[in-house]
């Protein structure tokens, strides 16, 4: 069966440019989130969906950042007017919310860099 | 709000050897999952422990077990027989129904032959 995937693999973008990057959780979960990880840190929850719930928002860090989720299906995390600190590893990772394992399943990223 | 706390930035161990890496949590709930991850230098994250709040019993995979002490709200992993390939960044995490999963800020392992 088909895990996380994140696309595209990595991206090099100048300041200033939208970028967006996509998750496809595992079919079925319904639980979603977005992290970003800094080069050596530790994981910085950005959003999290779970079913048709609003999505809890909490870790944006700023209204350039902002992500979709259509359903129990697909992501896209956009961020506008990109910034060199935006230079990240961003993580998808889903998992079966409401029952089964809880466990999360992560994606193997999406590596930004702002020139 | 939940909090996971691991204060250890970064540990090394010699192969072979016996580590304990540390985690401290915070909650007010009686029923909630705990987890550690591990980050190789691939990135990928790999679950390798869960331990179910409600169940006495550590949780042990292979090499892997944890000393889950409730009261305490302390949920350290002990690595046994240490190998190169265990040399990653672990995480700590807890989850309770209907929230989202916390991780604590990680622990460096050094694996060092």
């Amino acid at each position: 069966g088909a895990g996380v995937s994140q696309s595209p693999s990595n991206k090099v973008t100048e300041k200033g440019k939208d970028v967006e990057l996509r998750c496809d959780p595992i079919s079925g979960h319904t639980a979603l989130y977005w992290y970003r990880q800094r080069l050596g840190q530790g994981l910085e929850f950005l959003i999290y969906f779970q079913g048709n719930s609003a999505p809890d928002k909490s870790g944006l860090p700023s209204d350039r950042f902002s992500a979709e989720r259509t359903g129990e299906s697909v992501s896209t995390l956009t961020i506008q007017r990109t910034q060199q600190e935006d230079s990240a590893v961003y993580l998808c990772a889903s998992s079966d919310g409401w029952t089964g394992s809880y466990e999360q399943y992560f994606g193997p990223g999406t590596r930004l860099t702002v020139t | 709000a939940q909090t996971v706390t691991q204060s250890q930035p970064e540990m090394s161990v010699q192969e072979a050897e016996t580590v304990t890496l540390s985690c401290t949590y915070d909650t007010s709930e009686n029923n909630y999952y705990l987890f550690w991850y591990k980050q190789p230098p691939s990135r990928q994250m790999i679950l390798v422990i869960r331990q179910e709040a409600y169940k006495q019993q550590n949780a042990t995979e292979n090499r892997f077990s944890v000393n889950f002490q409730k009261a305490a709200k302390s949920f350290s992993l002990k690595i046994s027989d240490s190998q190169l390939g265990d040399t990653a960044m672990y995480f700590c995490a807890f989850w309770e129904y209907g929230n989202k999963l916390v991780f604590g800020a990680g622990t460096i392992l050094r694996v060092k032959s």
